[in-house]
C-alpha cells in the first residue's frame, strides 16, 4: 500500500506566475483535500474533491483551483501568484466522502516560495 | 476568528514525565476532534481522535480528554519519550468535511 505522494517537493516562482502541484492519493482513497500551511500557522483548508467533483471549499479566491482524476490523483493550480501564497501545500486523502471521523492521510507537502 | 486555538506555542518536558497539550474550540457543532503530529519535512500524521459524544479516548501512551461544557480538549502523553518531540496540531471536524486546525504546539522531550 503506497502513501500519499506529492510533487514537486520544493519550487520557486515569481509573482504573477502560475503553478501546478500534484498529488497521488493513498491506494483505495477516493477523497482528496488540499491545505495551505503558512509559516507558524496550522494547515488551512483550501478545497476537497470527491469522485472528481469539488464538494467543499475554504476561504480561498477562485485563482486557487483543482482537479481530481479518475485514478483519484489530484492537482492544485494557483494563478497570478502573490507573495502571500508562499507556504507549504499539503495534500491529504481519505476514504469516503470526507471520511466522517475526519481522519486524513497527508503527504509531505510541496514548499512553494513566491519571489 | 480562530475556531480552534492552541494557546501554548511550546512545551518542554523531561523524558518519562507526562506531557499535556491543550486545545480550545468555539464551535459546539464540531463532531470529531483529532490530534496530528508533525515532524520537520514530513506531513502531519494522525495520532488519536475522539467523538464529541465521548469524554475520553485512550491509545497506548496517548489519551485525549474532551470537556464539552468548557469546549476544551487535551492530549496526555505518558510516559513522554524523546521521539515524541514534534509539533502537535489539534483539529476539529464538522460532519466529515474540512478539518480546522489550531496553530500547533511544539513539544520538546529531553532525555
Amino acid at each position: 500500500e503506497t502513501g500519499v505522494t506529492q510533487s514537486p517537493t520544493h519550487l520557486i516562482k515569481t509573482r504573477g506566475q502560475q503553478v501546478t502541484l500534484r498529488c497521488s492519493s493513498q491506494s483505495g482513497h477516493n477523497t482528496v483535500s488540499w491545505y495551505q500551511q503558512a509559516l507558524g500557522q496550522g494547515p488551512q483548508f483550501i478545497f476537497q474533491y470527491y469522485r472528481e467533483e469539488e464538494n467543499g471549499r475554504g476561504n480561498f479566491p477562485p485563482r486557487f483551483s483543482g482537479l481530481q482524476f479518475p485514478n483519484y490523483s489530484s492537482e492544485l493550480n494557483v494563478n497570478a501568484l502573490e507573495l502571500d501564497d508562499s507556504a507549504l501545500y499539503l495534500c491529504a486523502s481519505s476514504l469516503g466522502q470526507g471520511a466522517y471521523t475526519g481522519e486524513l492521510f497527508f503527504g509531505e507537502g510541496s514548499r512553494l516560495t513566491v519571489l | 476568528d480562530q475556531q480552534v486555538k492552541q494557546n501554548s506555542p511550546s512545551l518542554s518536558v523531561q523524558e518519562g514525565r507526562i506531557s499535556i497539550l491543550n486545545c480550545d474550540y468555539t464551535n459546539s457543532m464540531f463532531d470529531y476532534f483529532l490530534w496530528y503530529k508533525k515532524y520537520p519535512a514530513e506531513g502531519p500524521t494522525f495520532l488519536i481522535s475522539i467523538s464529541s459524544i465521548k469524554d475520553k479516548n485512550e491509545d497506548g501512551r496517548f489519551t485525549v480528554f474532551l470537556n464539552k461544557s468548557a469546549k476544551h480538549l487535551s492530549l496526555h502523553i505518558v510516559p513522554s519519550q524523546p521521539g515524541d518531540s514534534a509539533v502537535y496540531f489539534c483539529a476539529a471536524s464538522l460532519a466529515g468535511t474540512a478539518l480546522i486546525f489550531g496553530k500547533g504546539t511544539t513539544l520538546s522531550v529531553s532525555s
